[in-house]
């Protein structure tokens, strides 16, 4: 039962653009979300999470939003660099619980 | 991920053989995840373990895995008899307390071979 899906395994954009990384969930209990950034032969590194009770989250080059109504999060970078590259994890937990992770997606920000 | 040991980065192991994985968790921290990312898939909860205790193994496939965290020294997950299914990068996790939203922090993974 894959809880947190992200549908798009890879995702190439130029670099100056904006990158969108979607993620999808089914389970209405989870209330906090986070984005991970992962490089090869590296442990993954958090980069932006978000509360269920907001739909908007802010960091520098980086936006996570939530839709609640559609269980759907995507996370904006803008703009995109070429050391944005890696593999991007969507993960939802129940408060406090461990985190459910999505499959990934690689993007790949071309010069 | 300065902050989470994990030791061997690296481990070969034949068929039936023992693997045992350390990972240290951030200092401060007495919580520790461990997720298992086989080749193409994202990473898959295996324990969730405070000192002494174990809070979560739900994820722990039922036999031949086992986990720790003693009192004194790093969390260990052990591997008996281990078969070819088990080669995966096995990362650690930590957080501070396991009560509030917080993001974990994970170590750079152990990438255990089985041959």
């Amino acid at each position: 039962d894959q809880q947190v899906k992200q549908n798009s395994p890879s995702l190439s954009v130029q670099e100056g653009r904006i990158s969108i990384l979607n993620c999808d969930y089914t389970n209405s209990m989870f209330d906090y979300f986070l984005w991970y950034k992962k490089y090869p032969a590296e442990g993954p590194t958090f980069l932006i999470s978000i509360s269920s009770i907001k739909d908007k989250n802010e960091d520098g080059r980086f936006t996570v939003f939530l839709n609640k109504s559609a269980k759907h999060l995507s996370l904006h970078i803008v703009p995109s660099q070429p050391g944005d590259s890696a593999v991007y994890f969507c993960a939802a937990s129940v408060f406090g619980s461990r985190l459910t992770f999505g499959e990934g997606t690689q993007l790949t920000v071309n010069p | 991920n300065a902050g989470v040991m994990q030791n061997p980065r690296h481990l070969v192991r034949r068929r039936g053989q023992e693997a045992r994985l350390r990972c240290s968790p951030m200092k401060g921290h007495s919580h520790v995840y461990w997720y298992r990312q086989l080749p193409e898939e994202g990473l898959k909860f295996m324990v969730y373990l405070q000192k002494e205790n174990i809070i979560d193994e739900s994820g722990m496939p039922k036999e031949r895995f086992s986990a720790e965290f003693p009192k004194e020294g790093p969390s260990i997950l052990r591997i008996q008899q281990v078969v070819r299914g088990d080669s995966a990068a096995y990362f650690c996790a930590s957080s501070p307390s396991g009560r509030e939203n917080s993001p974990l922090h994970f170590g750079n993974g152990t990438r255990l071979t089985v041959t």
